[in-house]
């Protein structure tokens, strides 16, 4: 299977920073990545589909980049809003997989 | 406007079988893979498959082959799906979401409790 690694684990972040977060696969997934937005006790989101394309109604502070086995999640100007645990996701391979997640926190 | 309404908690006992249920609105139920995935406690996503209810066509993650079985009633545009054999570990949140190769709808959870 292919493995998605997400790092960092966790961050402590300040409303108005830049917010980078990285998603690596484990073999060539083309640009066939998604990002979701999980806030607690909420049902995922969709962000980011196919690497880079903002989903419907996402903010443009939001930005996807990448392609082969890295990928990277950006926020350009945290909100208190944004606090969530953000998830990768491959469709590249069955079965699709899943990172573990960057969870935002405030510092 | 696109909704999934999953069926209601669920306290079952060890080695039974529950199904959940995902009801579709708003769009043509016919047209789109449904996905199920998981989330234990605490823990991250595991995508179990998908069923596309045009024709009954299933795909299984093969960690779920014998666990977990995808169905969908199209007079009532209503996915399922059954769990089998339950143990602790299927203690979980099970979504189903709508897929266009990504999911962009998800229904609000379901969660499973075994326990006796």
């Amino acid at each position: 299977n292919t493995v998605m690694t997400q790092s960092p684990t966790s961050m402590f972040i300040s409303v108005g920073d830049r917010v980078t977060m990285n998603c690596k696969a484990s073999q060539n997934v083309g640009t066939n990545v998604d990002w979701y937005q999980q806030k607690t006790g909420q049902s995922p989101k969709l962000l980011i589909y196919g690497a880079s394309n903002r989903y419907t109604g996402v903010p443009d502070r939001f930005t996807g980049s990448g392609s082969g086995t890295d990928f990277t999640l950006t926020i350009s100007n945290m909100q208190a809003e944004d606090l969530a645990v953000y998830y990768c996701l491959q469709y590249n391979y069955n079965p699709r997989t899943f990172g573990g997640g960057t969870k935002l926190e405030l510092k | 406007q696109v909704q999934l309404q999953q069926s209601g908690a669920e306290l079952v006992k060890p080695g039974s079988s529950v199904k959940i249920s995902c009801k579709a609105s708003g769009y043509t139920f016919t047209s789109y893979d449904m996905h199920w995935i998981k989330q234990q406690p605490g823990n991250g996503l595991e995508w179990i498959g998908w069923i596309y209810p045009g024709n009954g066509n299933t795909k299984y993650n093969q960690k779920f082959n014998g666990k977990a079985t995808l169905t969908a009633d199209k007079s009532s545009s209503t996915a399922y799906m059954q769990l089998s054999s339950l143990t602790s570990e299927d203690s979980a949140v099970y979504f189903c979401a709508r897929s266009t190769g990504s999911l962009d709808y998800w229904g609000q959870g379901v969660m499973v409790t075994v326990s006796s």
